[in-house]
């Protein structure tokens, strides 16, 4: 079975420049899960997708962070304009429906690490 | 609020010695609790988890780690390490959503 595939693994840009990722989940898993890690901390959820609506999106600094599931299977995170402060790995996951408080393990992409110059 | 405390930032064991990672949490009931190790490079990959039951559950590669209500802990052991082990390893918890709220991780080095 394949894993969550991400892409790009490595992106280096300067700030305010705008960047996207792409992340596509296993195969019939309808919950998605974006994350950001900054150096010497754990990850952080941005956003959470079931199906293509999204469930939870707090954390999410939405003046200049967006993303999409359009047809409920793979996703876009984007930022626009970057800055500094975004260097970070973003991680991608995805679980099978949540559904009655029972908890789905959820499955890690290896990251997109981003360099904001 | 639910959160994770991982008191141990860098942690250095010979091989073939023994291991034990530190995790604490806070929250108002009987948490989801899981383990997670990060090699560099690398995306995170489940160690093992606790739900309920036995206080004393069993991972992949090794591992295990023991629930301690009465502490709030939920430490990840090792009886003898290896050299491939050295990577980063996070604790983490999760209520009765699916949000993972993670430590800050703490990273093992293994000497030969």
């Amino acid at each position: 079975e394949a894993g969550v595939a991400q892409s790009p693994r490595y992106k280096i840009i300067e700030k305010r420049q705008s960047v996207a990722f792409w992340c596509n989940p296993i195969s019939g898993h309808a919950t998605l899960y974006w994350y950001q890690q900054i150096l010497g901390q754990g990850p952080k959820l941005l956003i959470q997708f079931q199906n293509n609506g999204v469930v939870d999106d707090s954390q999410l600094p939405k003046d200049r962070f967006s993303a999409e599931r359009l047809k409920g299977v793979d996703s876009t995170l984007k930022i626009q304009p970057a800055k500094l402060e975004d260097s970070a790995v973003y991680l991608c996951a995805s679980s099978q429906l949540s559904s009655g408080g029972i908890y789905n393990e959820q499955f890690f992409g290896p990251g997109t690490r981003l360099t904001v110059l | 609020a639910q959160s994770v405390t991982q008191p141990d930032i860098h942690i250095t064991v010979s091989e073939g010695a023994s291991l034990e990672l530190r995790c604490n949490y806070s929250y108002g009931a009987t948490p989801y609790l899981f383990w997670y190790v990060q090699s560099p490079g690398q995306g995170l990959q489940l160690l093992l988890k606790y739900f309920s039951g036995d206080t004393l559950v069993q991972g992949i590669k090794g591992f295990e780690a023991e629930f301690k209500r009465s502490q709030s802990s939920f430490n990840l052991r090792k009886p003898s390490v290896h050299w491939s082990d050295a990577a980063e390893y996070f604790c983490a918890v999760a209520g009765n959503t699916d949000k993972l709220i993670f430590g800050t991780g703490t990273r093992l080095q293994v000497f030969p």
